[in-house]
């Protein structure tokens, strides 16, 4: 089974609108962390946001947020007021602590292709 | 400024030719990891290391060696490069978590874009 899946392989978005690309993930693990990379056409790999299990609230940075949902197992990502230099890929993984031997590993999903219109 | 180094950003080599990818990271975290990425197959991971001398497999692990000497430098090693190792490397590092339910992410290189012909 896919331990994080993103399902939408494309997303198109006006610039200033507000877009919600999806993650869900699987795990038994009660103890694991969530991550959003972004990925531009320059190939390099950007820390966005992080959501922890344990954490009560959900995890913003600037215009990004994490609608984060344990029990359906969901980590959306909410960008707000979208900007042309957010059309790139984005990867949404997570980090097993006990399962994966001390949480050695990033399982990430296929992605997101994102691209922002005038 | 922190970060993880890698070098080559580009690479195109010819099967067989043995040839090793450096990475490099200044911010004394232990954990450092490998991970490929090819299309539609997000990105999984080669290898990783938790310490100096303490490395293990990852999920992609055949074909590729890895050595951590120092605690700064993780370089990949593909003896026998082939024509299904092209792909786009990443090289990754965190600190470790000294509390049970505070979990890192991980810092990653810019990427070598390996070619094998």
């Amino acid at each position: 089974a896919q331990k994080i899946t993103q399902t939408q392989p494309g997303m198109f978005v006006q610039e200033k609108e507000a877009v919600t690309l999806d993650c869900t993930y699987d795990t038994s693990d009660p103890s694991y962390g969530l991550f959003w990379y972004k990925q531009p056409s320059s190939g390099e790999m950007i820390f966005l946001i992080y959501q922890g299990s344990y954490d009560q609230q959900n995890a913003t940075e600037g215009r990004y947020s994490l609608n984060f949902q344990k029990a359906r197992k969901s980590a959306n990502l909410v960008i707000s007021a979208s900007q042309l230099g957010d059309s790139a890929m984005y990867f949404c993984a997570m980090r097993e602590a006990i399962l994966t031997g001390g949480g050695n590993k990033l399982t990430f999903g296929t992605g997101t292709q994102l691209k922002v219109e005038l | 400024e922190a970060q993880v180094t890698q070098n080559p950003r580009y690479l195109i080599t010819v099967t067989g030719k043995k040839l090793t990818v450096t990475c490099s990271q200044n911010m004394n975290h232990e954990y450092m990891s490998w991970y490929r990425q090819d299309p539609g197959l997000g990105l999984r991971q080669i290898y990783y290391s938790m310490n100096v001398e303490v490395t293990d497999k990852g999920d992609v692990p055949e074909g590729y060696k890895v050595s951590r000497k120092e605690k700064r430098n993780f370089p990949l090693i593909l003896e026998s490069p082939s024509p299904n190792q092209t792909s786009l490397y990443f090289c990754a590092s965190r600190k470790k978590a000294r509390q049970e339910k505070l979990l890192y992410g991980y810092t990653f290189g810019s990427g070598t874009r390996l070619t094998v012909v």
